[in-house]
């Protein structure tokens, strides 16, 4: 079966130093891979989405980074981090089968940046 | 392009009591549609989907109707247990954006005993 792993759980960073977030799945190949993040309430926002290795896709300008060094990793980054990325973020996979599939998500991380 | 719209809530209610969330969406073709669950503190469940119009997904109870012809796709759970108090959120996928996903707001839901 597939298993998605998120970490860290929870990070306090303090503003100016860099992060970095992994994500990777298990039991399945060339996934979709996805950033998600959730700020204060409740709505996701979409950051980044990768279809293959080495292809990123960023849904909105911002501070962070994202990267596939392998099929089943995907890895969030920032060089500088600012109060305004605090927030709680998942990472989640889908399949690609005629586009229409759900997608799965990790447990999340809950960022502080203080 | 692609868009969800649920109400925001927050819903509270009493335990056994009837829950409706409505959800509506607009997309190009024909997209498949979800509900996802949240807990505190965790990531997102998925709850229940239909893949075509007419279909009805259910679990634990809830169940939605994907409707074309109204472009919604509403949850209802008949009788609501304490344990159901999370946020809800409606989602669409494929259509004219293929893979990504496309969420609503989210709902919050209380159940009191």
């Amino acid at each position: 079966s597939q298993t998605i792993h998120q970490w860290p759980a929870t990070l306090v960073q303090p503003v100016g130093s860099p992060l970095s977030l992994e994500c990777t799945v298990e039991g399945t190949s060339n996934p979709n891979l996805y950033w998600y993040r959730q700020a204060a309430g409740r709505g996701l926002q979409l950051l980044f989405y990768s279809v293959g290795i080495g292809q990123i896709s960023s849904e909105v300008p911002q501070n962070l980074s994202a990267s596939r060094p392998q099929d089943r990793q995907f890895i969030l980054s920032s060089k500088k981090l600012l109060l305004s990325d605090s927030g709680f973020y998942l990472c989640a996979w889908s399949g690609h089968v005629g586009g229409n599939t759900e997608a799965f998500f990790g447990q999340g991380t809950r960022l502080t940046v203080v | 392009g692609n868009s969800v719209t649920q109400m925001e809530g927050p819903v509270t209610l009493s335990e056994e009591a009837f829950l409706t969330i409505n959800c509506t969406y607009t997309a190009t073709g024909y997209p498949s549609l979800f509900w996802y669950v949240q807990y505190p503190g965790e990531g997102l469940q998925l709850l229940l989907k239909a893949t075509k119009a007419d279909d009805k997904g259910s679990n634990k109870g809830f169940e939605a109707t994907y409707r074309k012809e109204t472009t919604s796709f509403h949850l209802e759970k008949g009788s609501v247990q304490v344990s159901d108090s999370a946020v809800y959120f409606c989602a669409l996928s494929g259509g004219g954006s293929n893979y990504k996903l496309t969420f609503g707001k989210g709902t919050l839901l209380t159940v009191n005993p």
